[in-house]
């Protein structure tokens, strides 16, 4: 069946560094969706991608929806320690529907 | 304050003892979703509704039930609980923007154990 693998699964970065993760899918996907889970709270929409090729920003966020459409990635830049928590990609299994498959995640760790 | 509330957040029960964790929604959302979410696993997805009435299969719905008779309120019933089902458990609603976005509102979660 379908699965979305994340890239790395954890990572330790010092504050002001750039990171990169990314996601990828067995199969093709015509929405990715970024989600970040702060510590102890529900996943908050991050950054929504529609097209193959599309880069989105939102903030210090940038992410791109891979031409494949199999893969999509996600890049923070100085990093703060506030961005610490677990980043989740996520789409549709099909499209047009609300059937919604979840990555395992990434879990960031900002040092100070 | 537009919101996704769940009730309880936190909650011990025994093998077999029926329980009810209600979602509820202010943002008139057509669409809602419940989400358990365990260590290694991400989300997965267990039910989801598009409308009044209308509710379908997620990736893991054995041992769920829900209902939507009011549209701001998607409760998740489990009938006879099980220790494989303790959990943390979300709730989330969306709403489809003209231009196709999808926002995602998602609730505080409900921490549910077993035993």
């Amino acid at each position: 069946g379908q699965q979305l693998n994340q890239s790395p699964q954890s990572m330790f970065i010092q504050e002001g560094e750039d990171v990169s993760m990314n996601c990828t899918s067995s199969s093709i996907f015509n929405t990715w969706l970024w989600y970040k889970q702060d510590p102890g709270e529900g996943p908050v929409l991050l950054i929504a991608l529609y097209k193959a090729g599309e880069l989105t920003s939102n903030g210090r966020l940038t992410a791109q929806f891979g031409i494949t459409r199999k893969d999509s990635f996600l890049n923070i830049s100085a990093s703060i320690p506030s961005d610490v928590g677990i980043y989740f990609c996520a789409g549709p299994r099909t499209s047009g529907t609300y059937k919604y498959i979840f990555g395992t995640g990434t879990r960031l760790k900002v040092l100070a | 304050e537009a919101q996704v509330t769940q009730n309880p957040r936190y909650l011990i029960t025994v093998t077999g003892k029926k329980l009810t964790v209600t979602c509820s929604q202010n943002m008139n959302h057509e669409y809602m979703s419940w989400y358990r979410q365990d260590p290694g696993l991400g989300l997965r997805q267990i039910y989801y509704s598009m409308n009044v009435e209308v509710t379908d299969k997620g990736d893991v719905p054995e041992g769920y039930k829900v209902s939507r008779k009011e549209k701001r309120n998607f409760p998740l019933i489990l009938e006879s609980p099980s220790p494989n089902q303790t959990s943390l458990y979300f709730c989330a609603s969306s709403l489809l923007l003209a231009g196709g976005e999808e926002t995602q509102y998602f609730g505080p979660g409900t921490r549910l154990l077993v035993l």
